[in-house]
């Protein structure tokens, strides 16, 4: 099985900071790789797909970027409302689907 | 705007069982590839289990094959998940997601608000 490893598991940084969450696979997934932001008390919410694709209506400050084994998801200067908890997920095949630990991010 | 509502979780005792609905709306519900995804108190994301869209495969996570079965029926726009043979650690709240396209594995760009199952004597 191929296992998703994310780090770190949470950080704390100020508003405006730059917030890089890495994400790595224990093989190679191409670029079959999600990032999804969770808010306290709410539900799931995906973010970017193929490493580097942002959904619609995601603010232009989040970005991702890596292929094969390795991942990263950028906050490039980040906001109160960024507070969350941040989960990657690798989807090559079914029944494959996992997700990652999970990443919390707060505010310092 | 798409919808997705879970029903069906509550209290459970260990070895009981529990179906879990999704009632579907806002998009083709028949095409769309589905997913079940748990969440544990506290705890992180689990994918469960998934169904295809146009030839309805069935996908399971390997600590629920056996046990629970997701199946759909097109006609009245509702994905299920039934649940056996239930145990502790099955306790989560259960969210119903929509796959981005008719397989299941692509990811998932709509959730429900979640149903609990909990699983205790």
């Amino acid at each position: 099985d191929i296992q998703m490893t994310q780090s770190p598991s949470s950080l704390s940084a100020s508003v405006g900071d730059r917030v890089t969450i890495t994400c790595r696979a224990s093989q190679a997934i191409s670029n079959y790789l999600a990032w999804y932001q969770q808010k306290p008390g709410k539900v799931p919410k995906l973010l970017i797909y193929a490493a580097s694709t942002l959904q619609s209506g995601v603010p232009s400050r989040f970005s991702g970027s890596g292929s094969g084994t390795d991942f990263t998801l950028t906050i490039s200067s980040l906001q109160p409302e960024d507070v969350a908890t941040y989960y990657c997920q690798k989807y090559k095949s079914a029944p494959l689907l996992d997700f990652g630990g999970g990443t919390k991010v707060e505010i310092k | 705007d798409v919808q997705l509502l879970e029903s069906g979780g509550g209290l459970v005792q260990p070895g009981g069982s529990l179906r879990l609905s999704c009632a579907a709306s806002g998009f083709t519900f028949s095409t769309n590839g589905m997913s079940w995804v748990r969440q544990a108190p506290g705890k992180g994301l689990e994918w469960v289990s998934g169904i295809s869209g146009r030839d309805g495969n069935t996908y399971y996570a390997d600590s629920v094959k056996g046990r629970f079965t997701i199946s759909r029926d097109n006609s009245k726009n509702t994905l299920y998940l039934q649940m056996n043979s239930l145990r502790g650690d099955d306790t989560a709240v259960y969210y119903c997601a929509k796959c981005i396209g008719a397989v299941v594995a692509v990811p998932f760009d709509y959730w429900g608000q979640g149903t609990l199952v909990t699983v205790s004597s």
